[in-house]
């Protein structure tokens, strides 16, 4: 069974451009989850889509947007990137219930 | 704030010790907690996950502990390997799985040969 897959694996980017980051999930995964890791820092929730809709999203601000499609893959987009923005955005989808959540391997943005 | 949180963020062990990773929780409303691993330059990968209607659950040479009196989890490690060395978080869920996942800090466990 193929894992969760994020693309592109590293993304450099200059403040103020936008940025899209793409992740599909497990086969069969209807929700798809996005995490900031900012370095040496844990796990912060962005957001959340399930049957392709939002259905919660984290203290981030609105820059910060995606969606999801009818295959479920699900793309994050960051707009007007400030440097902070700096950090490995990691994708994870799951199955509905208690399930845990799997993770792709991230995509490691830098905004210079 | 974050409402799940860890005791130490380093953790050294001797190959062959058994390792326990620990970890507090805040929300007494949680009812799913998951243990992940996490190496340098990968996502986090599923451990072991628990349910708040157990105690204790095993898997291969992982135990994770739920104490939901004093609101504490921990997770064992049995003949530590220098393959463990990683980064653990462990994290909490509220509800009927249709919520999100919050995420402790994470502890480094660092395994010498």
């Amino acid at each position: 069974e193929a894992g969760v897959t994020q693309s592109p694996t590293h993304l450099i980017k200059t403040r103020g451009q936008q940025a899209t980051l793409r992740c599909s999930p497990i086969s069969g995964h209807t929700s798809v989850y996005w995490y900031q890791q900012a370095l040496g820092l844990g796990l912060q929730f962005l957001l959340w889509y399930d049957e392709g809709e939002e259905r919660n999203r984290g203290n981030f601000p609105p820059r910060f947007s995606g969606r999801q499609f009818p295959n479920y893959s699900s793309e994050l987009n960051v707009n007007a990137l400030e440097l902070e923005d700096s950090a490995l955005y990691l994708c994870a989808s799951k199955v509905r219930g208690n399930s845990p959540l799997h993770f792709g391997n991230g995509t490691r943005l830098t905004v210079t | 704030g974050e409402s799940v949180g860890l005791h130490l963020p380093t953790l050294s062990v001797q190959e062959g010790d058994n390792s326990i990773i620990n970890c507090a929780y805040s929300n007494s409303a949680s009812d799913y907690f998951i243990w992940y691993k996490q190496e340098s330059g990968k996502g986090p990968q599923f451990i072991i996950d628990i349910r708040s209607n157990m105690d204790k659950r095993q898997g291969q040479r992982v135990t994770v502990l739920l104490n939901k009196t004093v609101k504490h989890l921990s997770l064992q490690i049995a003949a530590t390997q220098p393959g463990d060395s990683a980064v653990y978080f462990c994290a909490e869920m509220v509800g009927s799985g249709y919520s999100t996942l919050t995420f402790g800090k994470g502890t480094m466990l660092l395994v010498s040969p």
